[in-house]
């Protein structure tokens, strides 16, 4: 499966702890997007990379989280001295070119 | 600023009927619109793209119509199956990233 890939599925973690998730994007899409969604909602924007470089953070990414594209490849989104507020679904999302995004499955984070 | 919306949050339709779902949106810069499914637990699927300089695009079963005069987007899923049940998101291509709608869930009654 070529797709994009999430990792872990699943993060259960108490409040206060940090916590780290990975997105390996289609191998050939140099834009790479961290979206979150709660239940009932769309996916909000959170923020994206073009190639190594991080483009565009939406105001719904507190100081306490952050993300990496160190190679331009694979990416990582940290969240720092978690909360409860924090418990949604992390989707990761890439693309060739503006336009079009291709989800994975996301990481699913309950906050103890 | 950028938004977009969906009319009805909830949709039941019969197996083998035709499927409506509307879509608003309100930046009229927008130039690209996407329909994605989100079935439980996994990630939105992408369904069909139009541009802005479309008004109509046909795909397998599926029809998206694109009203830029009243901002409004359609999915029309013909011949609607319990495979279909799932929640429909619509998207707006907003400043370099995409603005998604709350959803409407769709259910498919057998």
């Amino acid at each position: 499966d070529t797709g994009v890939s999430q990792n872990p599925r699943h993060k259960i973690t108490k409040r206060g702890q940090n916590v780290t998730f990975r997105c390996d994007p289609i191998s050939e899409h140099n834009r790479l997007y961290w979206y979150r969604q709660t239940l009932g909602q769309g996916p909000e924007f959170l923020t994206y990379f073009q190639n190594e470089a991080q483009l565009e953070k939406s105001r719904l990414l507190s100081d306490r989280f952050s993300a990496e594209r160190p190679k331009g490849s694979f990416s990582t989104l940290e969240i720092q001295r978690t909360e409860q507020g924090d418990s949604a679904m992390y989707l990761c999302a890439s693309s060739p070119r503006h336009g079009k995004l291709f989800f994975g499955s996301g990481t699913q984070l309950s906050v103890l | 600023g950028e938004s977009v919306g969906l009319h009805l949050p909830t949709l039941s339709v019969q197996e083998g009927d035709n499927s409506i779902i509307n879509c608003a949106y309100s930046n009229s810069a927008s130039d690209y619109f996407i329909w994605y499914k989100q079935e439980s637990g996994k990630g939105p699927q992408f369904i069909i793209d139009i541009r802005s300089n479309m008004d109509k695009r046909q795909g397998q079963r599926v029809t998206v119509l694109l009203n830029k005069t009243v901002k409004h987007l359609s999915l029309q899923i013909a011949a609607t199956q319990p495979g279909d049940s799932a929640v429909y998101f619509c998207a707006e291509n907003g400043s370099e990233k995409l603005v998604f709608g709350k959803g409407t869930k769709l259910t498919v009654n057998p």
